[in-house]
């Protein structure tokens, strides 16, 4: 089966820009999305279909992607933003059949 | 409004089954397949299954093969995920989440809010 890595936690000065990576083989086929997830929070999703943000996510962030990697980036940080963040892609492989990342914990300082 | 709508906080032994309910609202139900993830305590996202709550089929994560079953009641919108032989590392939040699909993308984008289950002797 497939997994999606992400890198554990990063930190951020507020008003700053950070990216967040997810890496895995079925991101070759399937677009990631991408959701944030506060402290005794259900996820919220920030970011799908590459680079859609639903209504009601502000525009600093933004989602890309090359190859097996998707890309998250909050440019001007908010301290609201402080939380973390799980990618999830279909999984080409088999079974699960979908896959979350591992998760980034955003630090904005 | 658009929502899901989990079933209370559980307590369990270690040995039983837990079955968690997911009300739907404010969309056609039959639409829109419903998935389910955990969440341990400290812990990432897990996702454990998918139904279809058109026709009732569902897929679990093999991990799960032989425990979960998820079942659908179209009269009430409800679907219903049910774990069993419960040990405490299923210890966690279950969520139900509805997924839109647009080939190759996907995203869960109505969340329940969650069903706490613990599993202690």
């Amino acid at each position: 089966s497939s997994e999606l890595t992400q890198d554990p936690a990063v930190s951020v000065a507020l008003g700053q820009t950070v990216r967040i990576t997810c890496q895995g083989d079925s991101l070759r086929s399937y677009y990631a999305s991408w959701y944030q997830q506060k402290p005794g929070q259900a996820p919220l999703l920030v970011i799908y279909a590459k680079n859609n943000r639903p209504s009601g996510i502000p525009d600093r962030f933004s989602g890309s992607s090359s190859g097996n990697t998707a890309y998250l980036t909050i440019t001007g940080a908010q301290a609201e933003d402080e939380a973390d963040y799980y990618c999830n892609s279909r999984d080409s492989s088999g079974n699960p059949l979908y896959v979350f990342g591992t998760g980034t914990k955003v630090t904005v300082l | 409004q658009v929502q899901l709508v989990q079933s209370g906080a559980e307590v369990k032994k270690p040995g039983a089954s837990v079955k968690i309910s997911c009300k739907a609202s404010g969309y056609t139900f039959t639409s829109y397949y419903i998935h389910w993830v955990r969440q341990a305590p400290g812990q990432g996202l897990e996702w454990m299954g998918i139904i279809n709550p058109s026709g009732g089929s569902a897929n679990n994560a093999q991990m799960f093969q032989g425990r979960v079953t998820m079942t659908r009641d179209t009269s009430t919108s409800t679907v219903y995920m049910e774990l069993s032989s419960l040990r405490s590392e299923d210890t966690a939040v279950y969520y139900c989440a509805r997924e839109v699909r647009v080939v190759p993308s996907n995203h869960f984008d109505i969340w329940g809010q969650g069903t706490m289950v613990t599993v202690s002797s």
